[in-house]
């Protein structure tokens, strides 16, 4: 299957750390990217590869990556982390693939 | 500096056909691979189609497969996506984005701001 699967929701306390999780075939043989997307705003990359962040994206996000599943640990959450994060991979067709999505709540 | 524009979105009837364009500044098309991504309100992103540095690979979802095609013009470093047989299930903001490294695929480390296509009667 080329489906990668995300929890639909997660909330996370101010100041706490957060990890959202991405499973699928295609993440046994390549990395997957995370994109943060605000409400009325395009997505921003903020993980790609083995753990490697845009210099624009502060270190408090990570990444990892095991067997089918891909990670992304956010640490100090902040009210701004608010937002839906999707990763996607290169689909085992070839194609992309994306995450259903997972909305972040910080409370 | 890096920036992508979508253009050419607009309420279609279904079954008509439609031109997306990705005005691109800041780096050549040819360069990298380009793809559309769309969302349709309030759901997650879907990839919609990619082509790669050299046009050697172009791909298509499976929802869009006979009915969209993507292309590239270098001279006018230009991105497209021409739609036909549109359907309600099109509905969605279209994004076209950039692959982050020279022959990469699906890192994509800039979007544009998308263009909003609405197929309805």
């Amino acid at each position: 299957s080329s489906d990668l699967t995300q929890d639909p929701a997660v909330s996370v306390a101010l100041g706490q750390t957060v990890t959202i999780t991405c499973q699928g075939d295609s993440l046994k043989n390549t990395f997957a990217s995370w994109y943060q997307q605000k409400p009325g705003q395009a997505p921003v990359l903020v993980i790609y590869g083995d753990n490697r962040r845009p210099s624009e994206i502060p270190d408090r996000f990570s990444g990892s990556n095991s067997g089918n599943t891909a990670s992304l640990t956010i640490t100090g959450t902040r009210a701004g982390d608010e937002a839906d994060y999707y990763c996607n991979s290169r689909a085992t067709s070839g194609g992309v693939v994306f995450g259903g999505g997972t909305k972040l709540t910080v409370l | 500096e890096v920036q992508l524009v979508e253009s050419g979105g607009g309420l279609v009837q279904p079954g008509r056909s439609l031109r997306l364009s990705c005005a691109v500044s800041g780096f050549n098309v040819d360069e990298y691979a380009m793809h559309w991504v769309r969302q349709a309100p309030g759901k997650g992103l879907e990839w919609v189609s990619g082509i790669n540095w050299n046009r050697g690979k172009i791909l298509y979802a499976d929802s869009v497969m006979g009915r969209f095609t993507i292309s590239r013009d270098n001279v006018n470093n230009s991105l497209y996506l021409e739609m036909s047989s549109l359907r309600p299930d099109d509905t969605a903001r279209y994004y076209c984005a950039k692959s982050l490294y020279s022959r990469g695929w699906y890192e994509l480390d800039y979007w544009g701001q998308g263009t909003l296509v609405t197929v309805s009667s």
